[in-house]
């Protein structure tokens, strides 16, 4: 079955700090993984996704990630933090089901960004 | 491009009432919408997917009978919580795909906080 851990649920960095959020996975076929934003009492945006076409990925706010199979991790990482990131990080993984297909969430990392 | 709105925002209902809430893909068709449950500081929970047309299909817990899914065009599902009591009181998201391939994203709405008194 194909599943995501999250590794800290919590994480603080100082501003204009490294962010480097982690989420391995565990599949027995090559994943399509997400990750997403959640700020407080909003929904899920889409910061990006692996789809097999590139390693290394970037998303929207300067946020990439690096697709390693050696590793089975798809971490998330920003050169440099903005307060504004301070939000819930959910890392997915698509999976096949009986009824098509659907996403299986990590529990989530708060990234808590010091001024 | 690829917005989904959910309506209401936020409810508050007596213990016993049903409460319907709203998912709609503003900009395309959804061949799939999704519903789920979030507690506080929790990851999403699945509750069911829907396809236009069909029944909706539930995860197992999920009692199908309490949480009414209707997906009745490609740009509406609705979520009726009926007789709620105040365990069901939770963030309440819908998420759709305009396209049913592994590599494609859900589109998530902004949530409805329900409050049960």
């Amino acid at each position: 079955a194909q599943s995501v851990t999250q590794l800290g649920s919590h994480v603080s960095v100082s501003e204009g700090a490294l962010v480097l959020l982690r989420c391995n996975y565990s599949s027995s076929v090559p994943p399509y993984l997400f990750w997403y934003v959640q700020y407080p009492n909003q929904g899920l945006q889409l910061l990006l996704k692996y789809t097999s076409a590139a390693t290394l990925v970037k998303g929207i706010n300067g946020f990439e990630a690096e697709f390693k199979k050696s590793e089975t991790s798809f971490h998330l990482t920003k050169p440099s933090a903005h307060m504004s990131d301070a939000a819930e990080y959910f890392c997915a993984v698509n999976r096949v089901t009986n009824t098509g297909n659907q996403f299986y969430f990590g529990t989530g990392t708060s990234l808590t960004v010091i001024p | 491009g690829a917005v989904v709105s959910q309506h209401p925002s936020r409810v508050i209902c007596k213990s016993g009432t049903s409460v319907k809430i709203e998912c709609r893909s503003l900009d395309f068709q959804a061949t799939t919408m999704f519903w789920y449950r979030q507690f506080p500081k929790q990851s999403l929970m699945l509750m069911a997917t829907s396809n236009e047309g069909s029944k909706a299909t539930y995860e197992q817990g999920v009692e199908k009978d309490k949480f009414l899914i209707n997906h009745a065009s490609l740009t509406l599902s609705t979520l009726t919580v009926t007789s709620a009591h105040p365990e069901d009181s939770s963030f309440y998201i819908c998420s759709a795909k305009s396209y049913p391939g592994l590599a494609d994203e859900q589109f998530f709405g902004p949530g409805t906080r329900l409050t049960v008194l």
